[in-house]
């Protein structure tokens, strides 16, 4: 799996739009983009996933790039139940090669 | 329709036992994976099974194990526990075959070794 970079922490306002890089400069050409959040005590949840250029569903935007070396998450105007880690992985899912694999995530903290 | 359901929700258990954790996926799904998460080191990958098959493993010592039945549940076993197997045990479950089908996990076990 492509190893991915994502900064460890981001705060943000309530009803501020946010976005989360993720870097990934060795991405594969059968690798997707998808992105998990996980609360405390819970499992990760499926957000988004994507191959190239955008994505959007109810919950968030994927911006991918024509070099697909990096990605963003977006969250549009969040609400103190954001708050979160926010994982982006990279990889070909069920290849039976390689496993899915989490790095740190970045937490995201959403203040009042 | 259903989720993945971890079995049980919280478990303690003494040095040196053994313990088995039970996950059922979404019906229909023939791909389940099992994590451990620590607040040292996250999120990691322990072993994954497609229809019965061992389809991975992660870097885990010989005392984690698992397996699938017929119907795609699974378990997984630890034997000779560790206060360092403290942790919550994530099950995910997958169609398991189109490289963009996602994953979906269940609540976990939070297994406490005292």
């Amino acid at each position: 799996l492509a190893k991915t970079t994502q900064p460890i922490s981001m705060d943000s306002y309530e009803g501020q739009e946010v976005n989360i890089t993720c870097s990934h400069n060795n991405i594969a050409t059968n690798d997707y983009i998808t992105w998990y959040q996980q609360f405390p005590s819970q499992g990760p949840r499926f957000i988004i996933q994507g191959y190239k250029t955008k994505v959007t569903n109810e919950v968030a935007s994927l911006f991918i790039p024509a070099d697909r070396k990096s990605s963003t998450l977006s969250l549009p105007r969040v609400s103190l139940s954001d708050t979160a880690v926010y994982y982006c992985l990279v990889g070909e899912l069920n290849s039976g090669n390689t496993p899915l694999v989490f790095g740190k995530g970045t937490r995201l903290s959403v203040i009042a | 329709k259903a989720g993945v359901t971890q079995t049980p929700r919280y478990l303690i258990k003494t040095r040196g036992q053994q313990v088995t954790l039970s996950c059922s996926p979404i019906s229909g799904h023939r791909s389940v994976s099992w994590y451990q998460q620590t607040p040292g080191q996250g999120l990691q990958f322990l072993f994954e099974y497609f229809s019965e098959t061992q389809r991975n493993k992660g870097n885990f010592p010989g005392r984690f194990s698992g397996r699938q039945f017929s119907n795609s549940r699974s378990e997984m076993n630890v034997s000779t526990l560790e206060l360092g197997d403290s942790a919550l045990y994530l099950c995910a479950s997958s169609p398991g075959r189109e490289a963009w089908e996602g994953y979906t996990f269940g609540s976990g076990t939070r297994l406490t070794v005292v």
